[in-house]
């Protein structure tokens, strides 16, 4: 029973565009939610978070969007370039300790 | 300051053996986590710990898989007595605290089961 949802395998955008990558769950007691960006052999590298208190968070060319009552979050990459060519999973986690709950993982590529 | 270290990087070990992951956190990081990735999957949580206590380990199998974090030394997972169905990519993460901090990977141990 998968809590985290991405459900697109794949996808690709020209560079400068936007990339929208998203994620679904359905634990409502999620209330942290975080992307994850990982290349090839490399381990997964944290990109930006968003508590389940807001909607929005804007780091640089990465914004989260986060909509409860859909629980439905998004990640959002303008422009995208190149280098953004990399697997991204969604990952949530409950309150306290716990551990994140990830998704499949969405393939990105950005072609030039 | 370097990140969180994991060795050996690939581990080949044939059926019937036993494998050691080793993982140092960040520099005073004390929260330590594993996760391991199926081909096509995502992350999925094996065990959490802190300084010689095991905190969650609801993700770990029942049988073969132990996991410590001594006082002094690396997180050590150790998988007895392998077998195929163990070949995955096995991540470590380590973070400060608990909530809110955030995890901070490392790059993999994958581990092939011939």
């Amino acid at each position: 029973d998968q809590q985290v949802k991405q459900n697109s395998p794949s996808l690709s955008v020209q560079e400068g565009r936007i990339s929208i990558l998203n994620c679904d769950y359905t634990n409502s007691m999620f209330d942290y939610f975080l992307w994850y960006k990982k290349y090839p052999a490399e381990g997964p590298t944290f990109l930006i978070s968003i508590s389940s208190i807001k909607d929005k968070n804007e780091d640089g060319r990465f914004t989260v969007f986060l909509n409860k009552s859909a629980k439905h979050l998004s990640l959002h990459i303008v422009p995208s370039q190149p280098g953004d060519s990399a697997v991204y999973f969604c990952a949530a986690r409950e309150p306290g300790n716990t551990p994140l709950v990830f998704g499949k993982g969405t393939r990105l590529s950005v072609i030039a | 300051n370097a990140g969180v270290m994991q060795n050996p990087r690939h581990l080949v070990r044939r059926r019937g053996q036993e494998a050691r992951l080793r993982c140092s956190p960040m520099k005073g990081h004390s929260h330590v986590y594993w996760y391991r990735q199926l081909p096509e999957e995502g992350l999925k949580f094996m065990v959490y710990l802190q300084k010689e206590n095991i905190i969650d380990e609801s993700g770990m199998p029942k049988e073969r898989f132990s996991a410590e974090f001594p006082k002094e030394g690396p997180s050590i997972l150790r998988i007895q007595q392998v077998v195929r169905g163990d070949s995955a990519a096995y991540f470590c993460a380590s973070s400060l605290g608990g909530t809110p901090y955030e995890q901070y990977f490392g790059p993999g141990t994958r581990l092939t089961v011939t």
